[in-house]
């Protein structure tokens, strides 16, 4: 019951920027966009989420299309280290919600 | 200082025995989550626990029995385990209510392997 789509893999050279897609069409108005990442056999790790206004921290930015309906994390330098699965993941704000995580992407950052 | 922690890190068994996986998180977090990676690497929330109340159960067969004594710690046992079990379990926290509900941290988790 995946609520997003991504590309299963992609490719990125390192010190280039990674942009990374997600669809998410069926959006409701109260869920809530969440990135996180999983680097090879360690736990899940957030990222950053946003509802509808662009938000940015000290690990990616996250650009919403105004119509909400698609996004975009974008990892500005990226760096050996963050080659991982990226995982886009749409959840109401609130307590008691289930955090769905889908296929992801592989991001492979090359040297 | 660790935030979410479990153990074991690696557990091998065989099969019908009974195991347990500790969970503690010093977050100060009053809702806690396990999840399950199988092999194909999906990750699967299976239980979610509100201030020692379950909250989330998913479909997982009642042989799995989470435990939570207090808000900072979830243990999970298996009773009579099975071959399917074998997996990586993932221990989780994050905060109720607000913006950053959303945000769980996860622990290293723990390799189960039933023989």
């Amino acid at each position: 019951d995946a609520k997003t789509t991504q590309p299963p893999s992609m490719d990125c050279a390192e010190g280039r920027a990674a942009n990374l897609p997600c669809n998410h069409s069926t959006i409701s108005g109260n869920e809530y966009v969440y990135w996180y990442r999983q680097i090879h056999s360690q736990g899940p790790q957030y990222i950053i989420h946003g509802l509808k206004n662009n938000e940015t921290n000290e690990m990616a930015s996250l650009i919403i299309t105004e119509d909400r309906k698609s996004s975009t994390l974008i990892l500005p330098h990226a760096t050996l280290r963050d080659t991982a699965v990226y995982y886009c993941i749409v959840r109401p704000g609130g307590s008691n919600y289930k955090l769905t995580f889908g296929k992801g992407t592989l991001l492979t950052v090359n040297p | 200082d660790t935030a979410v922690s479990q153990t074991p890190k690696y557990l091998v068994t065989q099969m019908g025995n009974d195991k347990s996986i500790k969970c503690e998180q010093n977050l100060g977090h009053d809702t806690m989550y396990w999840y399950k990676q199988d092999s194909k690497k999906f990750l699967k929330i299976m239980f979610s626990y509100n201030n020692k109340e379950l909250i989330i159960n998913e479909t997982v067969p009642n042989r799995f029995s989470p435990k939570s004594p207090d808000k900072a710690h979830l243990n999970l046992h298996i009773n009579s385990l099975e071959l399917g079990d074998s997996a990586v379990y993932f221990c989780a926290s994050s905060l109720t209510s607000g913006r950053n509900s959303g945000e769980l941290f996860f622990g290293e988790g723990s390799r189960l392997t039933v023989l």
